[in-house]
């Protein structure tokens, strides 16, 4: 079954650092998103993507967030300079957008700023 | 914004029962979503509602879309211990399959208890 890839599983950033979150969205998919989770509470959504231009974005999705599609294949998250609160599970997703299926999200990275 | 509660927040279970979960939403969706979250994992779709008042399964699992559009239910029965996790429900103002952002609830966390 084909899935949407996320690296790192992990990372750790010092507080300030730029941080650059890795998806590989399903291949046929045209629309893609990042969605995030901090610790025990609901997944909340971040940004969505089509036709290499943003979409939809979130209060949560300020200048210090960028997203871009550098490639045919990758989909990355930008954190500028991070911040303690930007800790949290960001999920990357992706859908094909017809009427076809709903979207399929990634496994997360468990951002950690310290 | 948009507000999804879900109740119970928790619930602990023996193996075999049936368990009723709920979501409601202040303002209308035109599209409901259940997800499972297992931990560290992202969210996994159970079941998808697309017109008011319909009753969709997917094998033990019902859900129904509420004719107000406000609220959803999900039931599942006999449970079994991979039903562990924590499951989501989710809103779509778009009736159509798109790129529209979903709006998750707060999360019903279920337990069994041996």
């Amino acid at each position: 079954e084909p899935e949407v890839t996320q690296t790192p599983s992990h990372q750790v950033t010092q507080m300030g650092q730029e941080v650059i979150l890795r998806c590989v969205p399903i291949s046929n998919h045209l629309y893609f998103y990042w969605y995030r989770q901090i610790l025990g509470q609901k997944v909340e959504f971040l940004v969505s993507f089509y036709n290499n231009e943003i979409s939809e974005k979130s209060e949560i999705f300020d200048d210090q967030f960028s997203v871009e599609r550098p490639d045919g294949s990758n989909f990355t998250l930008k954190i500028r300079s991070t911040k303690l609160e930007d800790s949290a599970m960001y999920f990357c997703a992706s859908s094909d957008g017809g009427g076809g299926t709903e979207a399929f999200f990634g496994q997360g990275t468990r951002l950690t700023v310290v | 914004g948009q507000q999804l509660n879900q109740s119970p927040q928790s619930m602990f279970i023996q193996e075999g029962e049936d368990v009723s979960m709920n979501c409601t939403s202040s303002s209308i969706f035109n599209t409901w979503l259940w997800y499972k979250q297992d931990p560290g994992e992202g969210p996994v779709l159970l079941i998808a509602l697309y017109k008011a008042g319909e009753l969709t399964s997917n094998g033990r699992l019902t859900a129904q879309f509420g004719i107000t559009r406000k609220d959803s239910f999900l039931n599942i029965s006999a449970s079994i211990p991979s039903d562990v996790g924590i499951y989501f429900c989710a809103g779509r103002l778009n009736p159509n399959f798109g790129n529209e952002k979903l709006t998750f609830g707060t999360g019903t966390r279920l337990t069994i208890i041996p």
